[in-house]
């Protein structure tokens, strides 16, 4: 079975500074791997995916993520945070060998302070 | 612009009474999706079509029905709603394994 699991609820940043968001997986397979923001009382909107290739990703809105197959990781990433990106972020996975199932992690909320 | 649209935005229903929400896309995607989502908590999969083929999860209670009599058309039908049920339903379609999904704005069902 496939799972996501987000282990902070919460992150705090300055505007300005570097943030990360973690997420690690577990699929029986290889995956497919993807990072959505959510804003107040709206959809989940894509922001990368990673499915072969290069490990570094990058995606909308200046945000990036890192694959690590050994540690079964996909974080996000940013250099400089902007109050603007405070929202909620959702981790996501796809077995390539189960279909079309997608299952989200539980989320983390992120807040820039300026 | 193509997109995924959810009606209403709002659905407020009464214990016990059934309910239907609805999806259209004019994406043309192959897979559709029904998301339950409960107060900023992860969206939890009910089921998902890839064409006419119907994939419900194993711990999606009986009470929610799902139809999709076209391409661009899918329902969530939940036949008697109780309170754990009042939720945001998010639709959401993709076109290809390896593809992003896109989401339609939800639906945020309130039952009385």
């Amino acid at each position: 079975a496939q799972s996501v699991a987000q282990p902070e609820d919460q992150v705090n940043v300055a505007e300005g500074n570097p943030l990360t968001v973690k997420c690690t997986y577990s699929v029986s397979g290889n995956p497919y791997l993807f990072w959505y923001v959510q804003y107040p009382n709206r959809g989940l909107q894509f922001l990368l995916k990673y499915i072969t290739g290069d490990n570094l990703v990058k995606g909308s809105y200046g945000f990036e993520a890192e694959f690590n197959k050994s540690q079964t990781s996909f974080h996000l990433k940013k250099p400089s945070a902007l109050v603007s990106d405070s929202a909620l972020y959702f981790c996501a996975v796809r077995d390539r060998t189960g279909g079309f199932k997608t299952i989200f992690g539980a989320g983390t909320r992120l807040f820039v302070k300026a | 612009d193509a997109m995924v649209i959810q009606n209403p935005r709002y659905q407020v229903t009464q214990f016990g009474k059934p309910v239907t929400l609805s999806c259209s896309q004019t994406l043309n995607h192959n897979v559709m999706y029904w998301y339950q989502q409960k107060s900023s908590q992860a969206p939890k999969l009910l089921f998902h079509y890839y064409d006419k083929d119907f994939n419900n999860e194993a711990d999606t209670p009986d009470n929610f029905q799902s139809r999709r009599p076209n391409t661009s058309f899918c329902f969530l039908d939940i036949r008697s709603p109780g309170l754990g049920d009042a939720a945001m339903y998010l639709c959401a379609t993709a076109k290809l394994a390896g593809e992003k999904l896109f989401f339609g704005s939800g639906t945020q069902l309130s039952v009385l």
